[in-house]
């Protein structure tokens, strides 16, 4: 799986956009984009997962750039209970749906009232 | 999505003594589960892949007579930590894939 790269810290003042930032340069054609947050002592969560076309959901916008060598998480209004380690991953997806996820360090988001 | 639970949500144990922890799929049946173990300040690691019905595959490092899978049905799969020593203690995580993997609560592990 193509390794990605994430700043280990962000910060985020709440009811702003918190956008979180990832490389993975070395993405290939058939590999998804996925992120899941992990807040603290909990498994992680699923956010959103896209190819190639921007998606948008319940949680989040990602946006992917044309080249797919990077993308960006966007949370549209951050509040508290958004403060977690973001984690970027790209990956493939065989047809039964089992595929393995490589978790990097992430990103460690902080909220801030 | 599915929904996955994890028994016990933490556990104390002796050295020496086995452990051994339930991953439920609650209203999924998988044929497929994996297994991730986090230590403190560091992110998961993929540990074994438990498939029903066979052996797990378990990732190089990780000692397959030490931590025993058991996927006997389509919603759960058993770790078994066999004579759990201190540097055992963690954050065991399962998950189940779907069109994405979704992930139990965790158990944590104490080994005094």
């Amino acid at each position: 799986d193509a390794k990605t790269t994430q700043p280990p810290s962000m910060d985020c003042a709440e009811g702003r956009a918190a956008n979180l930032p990832c490389n993975h340069s070395t993405i290939s054609g058939n590999e998804y984009v996925y992120w899941y947050r992990q807040i603290h002592s909990q498994g992680p969560q699923y956010i959103i997962h896209g190819l190639k076309n921007n998606e948008t959901n319940e949680m989040a916008s990602l946006i992917i750039t044309e080249d797919r060598k990077s993308s960006t998480l966007i949370l549209p209004h951050a509040t508290l209970r958004d403060t977690a380690v973001y984690y970027c991953i790209v990956s493939f997806r065989s047809g039964a749906g089992s595929y393995q996820l490589t978790f990097g360090k992430g990103t460690k988001l902080s909220v801030i009232p | 999505g599915a929904v996955v639970s994890q028994h016990p949500s933490w556990v104390i144990c002796k050295s020496g003594t086995s452990v051994k922890i339930e991953c439920r799929s609650l209203d999924f049946q998988a044929t497929t589960m994996f297994w991730y173990r986090q230590f403190p300040k560091q992110s998961l690691m993929l540990m074994a892949t438990s498939n029903e019905g066979s052996k797990a595959t378990y990732e190089q490092g990780v000692e397959k007579d030490k931590f025993l899978i058991n996927h006997a049905s389509l919603t759960l799969s058993t770790l078994t930590v066999t004579s759990a020593h201190p540097e055992d203690s963690s954050f065991y995580i399962c998950s189940v894939p779907l069109e994405t993997q979704y992930f139990g609560p965790g158990t944590r592990l104490l080994v005094l």
